[in-house]
């Protein structure tokens, strides 16, 4: 069964102090990796897609990457407007390869 | 361009009541998606569209919960005899298909008493 798990649950830190999330995932087949944010009473907003080990997007602050067993987010120098529930999700080629399998997520706050 | 929009933003019912969800997708969007996702998880698939047809509904939970997609935009999900374990946010995603990356509403925030 597709599994992912993200760690920390929860991260705090001073504005400007980086840090990584962790996303580890279980699945017979990667098609794609997410990365989404998610702030308190809205829907999920797209950040990146992975598709294979190596690669690494950026998008200002923020960088991902992955491996074969995981994923990695990078925020360098955060400011307290990065304060969100960052969730990854993966989809599977085995099941139906539409559907996204998502993580608890991780709840980081930045404190000015 | 308008993203995904989910009314009502907020439901509250009794046990045991009909509700109705609505989703509209991003305009030319083919695959629609809904999740449910309860507080402090993760949102968990119940079922995805491309075109008017469920091409995945192995996330229903059970047979009070259908989806419908009548033209191939706007969808509703539909629970019948509501329970209080049906408390959650219901969240609607569209995408172009394939793996392109998948667009989310800000969800329907459904409470049962």
């Amino acid at each position: 069964e597709d599994q992912v798990t993200q760690s920390p649950e929860a991260l705090r830190l001073q504005e400007g102090e980086s840090s990584s999330l962790n996303c580890s995932y279980t699945v017979s087949g990667l098609r794609g990796l997410f990365w989404y944010r998610q702030d308190p009473g809205k829907g999920p907003e797209f950040l990146f897609t992975l598709y294979s080990a190596g690669e690494e997007k950026e998008k200002e602050r923020l960088k991902a990457t992955l491996t074969k067993k995981e994923s990695f987010l990078h925020i360098t120098a955060p400011k307290p407007e990065d304060s969100a529930t960052y969730l990854c999700a993966v989809q599977a080629t085995d099941t139906g390869f539409q559907k996204l399998v998502f993580g608890t997520g991780t709840r980081l706050l930045v404190s000015p | 361009g308008a993203g995904v929009s989910q009314t009502p933003s907020n439901k509250v019912t009794e046990k045991g009541k009909y509700v109705e969800l609505r989703c509209d997708p991003i305009s030319g969007h083919t695959a629609l998606y809904w999740y449910r996702q309860s507080l402090g998880q993760g949102p968990e698939f119940l079922i995805y569209f491309q075109g008017t047809g469920a091409a995945d509904d192995s996330g229903l939970p059970n047979d009070r919960f259908f989806a419908v997609r009548p033209e191939g935009s706007v969808s509703t999900l539909k629970i019948q005899r509501t329970e209080r374990g049906d408390s959650a946010v219901y969240l609607c995603a569209s995408s172009p298909g394939g793996d392109q990356p998948q667009h989310f509403g800000d969800g329907t925030r459904l409470s049962i008493l």
